[in-house]
């Protein structure tokens, strides 16, 4: 059974704290992928990486950073939390010879107070 | 989400039709997606539709596509409460690996 699985279900940080949410999937795919979901946004895309040590932005990635040094992992770093990250993050995967499916972790709620 | 669109809520009875409709943007895209998040997990590929098919059909599921209205939407026969959940569309960027999904559709699905 195919699985991404992400390091906490639930975390509550303070405002300028490092966060690191961890992300790991066993499927030995290359494209890894991280989302924030909001009420009425949807899920947008933060970064993505399609090898190790390989990154790309997306849509909205300042506040972020990544890292994947070994292929079934993908880390996001928030440098100094604000509370305006406050949110649901998503990791996911995806084989690139199949990329029209992506198999996602259940999910970190972040909370910065 | 802002170049895909839905409406965010959707309630109807048990055992009656859900239909859930999704508007997108980029015509080049290959695929288009109907993603499903229960309570508390992730999302999961639900069913997907090729840009040159016009209809899929998958036991409950119908995903009807009209490209020239760029217009997507789910029908869910027979709808069972355990169907309540968000759905969300996506549509793929130029063919590559990425999505951009949709607002998501709270379905509520009453007794």
């Amino acid at each position: 059974d195919v699985k991404v699985t992400q390091s906490s279900r639930y975390l509550v940080k303070r405002t300028g704290e490092k966060v690191f949410l961890e992300c790991v999937q066993d499927m030995d795919h290359e494209n890894m992928f991280w989302y924030r979901q909001d009420p009425g946004l949807g899920l947008r895309l933060i970064y993505f990486s399609y090898d190790v040590k390989m990154k790309e932005k997306g849509d909205i990635p300042e506040g972020y950073s990544v890292s994947r040094e070994k292929k079934e992992r993908f880390s996001l770093i928030l440098e100094s939390a604000s509370t305006n990250q406050t949110s649901m993050y998503l990791c996911a995967s995806s084989h690139p010879l199949r990329n029209y499916e992506q198999y996602f972790g259940p999910g970190t709620r972040l909370t910065v107070t | 989400g802002e170049d895909v669109e839905q409406s965010l809520f959707l309630s109807v009875r048990e055992g009656d039709s859900s239909v859930i409709n999704c508007t997108y943007t980029d015509s080049s895209s290959t695929y288009l997606y109907w993603y499903k998040q229960e309570p508390g997990a992730g999302l999961q590929l639900l069913t997907y539709i090729f840009s040159n098919m016009d209809m899929k059909q998958d036991q409950r599921l119908t995903v009807l596509l009209n490209k020239k209205d760029k217009h997507l939407s789910l029908r869910i026969a027979d709808t069972q409460t355990g169907d309540s959940a968000i759905y969300f569309c996506a549509e793929s960027r130029g063919g590559g690996n990425k999505l951009t999904f949709g607002t998501g559709t709270q379905l509520k699905v009453e007794l």
